[in-house]
């Protein structure tokens, strides 16, 4: 399978929370990293954790990371319409940094 | 302000004409790339480079090229071989060639026709 491979879509309401999920296969010791791309814009580097964490809070945004199953989930928590966008996860595939496919959030009002 | 810059923006050509792509940055990165991404699909490696004056094929090398005499710019030329070309392409850098975290341009949609 994919290096990196993500849920293609996820829709919730506003206010609610949003829950983006990734998995990968390389388990080397290092970064993994939430991009957010808008539309017809570059990606936008959003927040990362390191392999030997378990957790991350940023804000609204909160990463969590099981190794044991090489699951990383990105919560973003009171989702306002401003979310709407593509989330792509990215971690190492040897010595190079591989982006899942993208998931796309929809915010609806 | 550091970042990275693509230009242009939007760009139109005629089927059969070359067409360089620009991208500079000013992060002193060592290591630079170009994606290309097509509507509702994630990020495909064309080329990548770890360093001036060297540079490595990546997933979809076939129908570009690419130059970096200096370490601030990797243009890319999307040649009338590629077969499809038209898409949106991305800029990045990184600090080396570790999985570190990539920093990326605003992107130039090309449309050929």
């Amino acid at each position: 399978g994919e290096d990196v491979e993500q849920s293609l879509f996820l829709s919730v309401r506003e206010g609610d929370s949003s829950v983006i999920n990734c998995t990968y296969t390389d388990s080397s010791s290092t970064y993994l990293y939430w991009y957010k791309q808008e539309p017809g814009a570059g990606l936008q580097l959003l927040t990362y954790i390191f392999s030997n964490m378990d957790m991350k809070q940023d804000q609204r945004l909160t990463v969590l990371l099981n190794k044991k199953d090489k699951h990383l989930s990105l919560r973003i928590a009171d989702t306002q319409t401003g979310d709407s966008a593509i989330y792509f996860c990215a971690g190492p595939a040897g010595n190079m940094l591989t982006f899942g496919g993208g998931t796309r959030l929809m915010v609806k009002p | 302000d550091g970042g990275i810059t693509q230009s242009p923006k939007y760009l139109f050509r005629k089927e059969g004409q070359n067409v360089t792509l620009s991208c500079e940055q000013n992060l002193n990165h060592d290591a630079m790339y170009w994606y290309r991404q097509d509507p509702g699909q994630g990020l495909r490696l064309i080329y990548y480079s770890q360093i001036v004056n060297d540079f490595q094929k990546g997933d979809i090398a076939e129908g570009y090229s690419v130059s970096r005499e200096k370490k601030e710019s990797f243009p890319l030329t999307v040649t009338s071989a590629q077969k499809n070309p038209t898409a949106f392409y991305l800029c990045a850098s990184s600090m080396g060639q570790n999985p570190y975290e990539q920093y990326f341009g605003p992107g130039t949609r090309l449309t050929v026709t």
